[in-house]
């Protein structure tokens, strides 16, 4: 079955410090993943993609086949990331097309 | 467009109560999932449905829970006799009928209390 891990229920860090949020993923198969993020009072919303290999606001994330992770990192955090976020995975190769497997999420506070 | 929008954003129920949520998708979107978000965990799949069809209802309770998407209106997910384990966010989501490269669009979440 699978499964994501957020191991940090909660983070903290100072404006301009780095951050990382850990996913770790167990699938068997060929997975996809992203990041959701949540602020305050508003809906949840895609962040950013594994295939996209993007970066949105600052943040990137790497998909780690060998250590199944798929971390979210920014190298200079903002007050503004101050947010809820979610790893999830999407089976890519399974039947119900766009069902996502959320992690329990990660509370990011940026302190001034 | 609206977005997913889900109402009511709070229910309160008493034990033993029935709860209704609806969800209605965003505009051209065919596909509609829902979540719950119970105290101090993250969001679990609980089950996909298009239009008057159950794709997927893996995630929903054997017991109480069903879920339907008529060809006409809202899709609703119907949990008899509350109890208060259910006191929940149940969030909608959807997506449009040749995906989104996996990116659904969530509602606000409706909110359950059961007394």
């Amino acid at each position: 079955a699978q499964r994501v891990t957020q191991p940090e229920k909660l983070l903290s860090v100072f404006k301009g410090a780095p951050v990382e949020l850990k996913c770790n993923y167990s699938y068997s198969g060929s997975p996809e993943l992203f990041w959701y993020v949540q602020y305050s009072r508003q809906r949840l919303q895609l962040l950013l993609r594994h295939i996209s290999r993007e970066s949105i606001k600052g943040f990137t994330a790497d998909l780690n086949k060998g250590e199944t992770s798929f971390h979210l990192k920014k190298p200079f955090a903002q007050e503004e990331d101050s947010a809820m976020y979610y790893c999830a995975l999407k089976d890519a190769g399974g039947t119900s097309y766009g069902k996502l497997t959320f992690g329990q999420g990660t509370i990011l506070t940026v302190h001034p | 467009n609206a977005g997913v929008m889900q109402n009511p954003r709070h229910l309160v129920r008493r034990r033993g109560q029935e709860a209704r949520l609806r969800c209605s998708p965003m505009k051209g979107h065919s596909h509609v999932y829902w979540y719950r978000q119970l105290p101090e965990e993250g969001l679990k799949f609980m089950v996909y449905l298009q239009k008057e069809n159950i794709i997927d209802e893996s995630g929903m309770p054997k017991e109480r829970f069903s879920a339907e998407f008529p060809k006409e209106g809202p899709s609703i997910l119907r949990i008899q006799q509350v109890v208060r384990g259910d006191s929940a966010a149940y969030f909608c989501a959807s997506s449009p009928p040749r995906g989104s490269g996996g990116e659904l669009f969530f509602g606000e979440g409706s909110r359950l209390t059961v007394l």
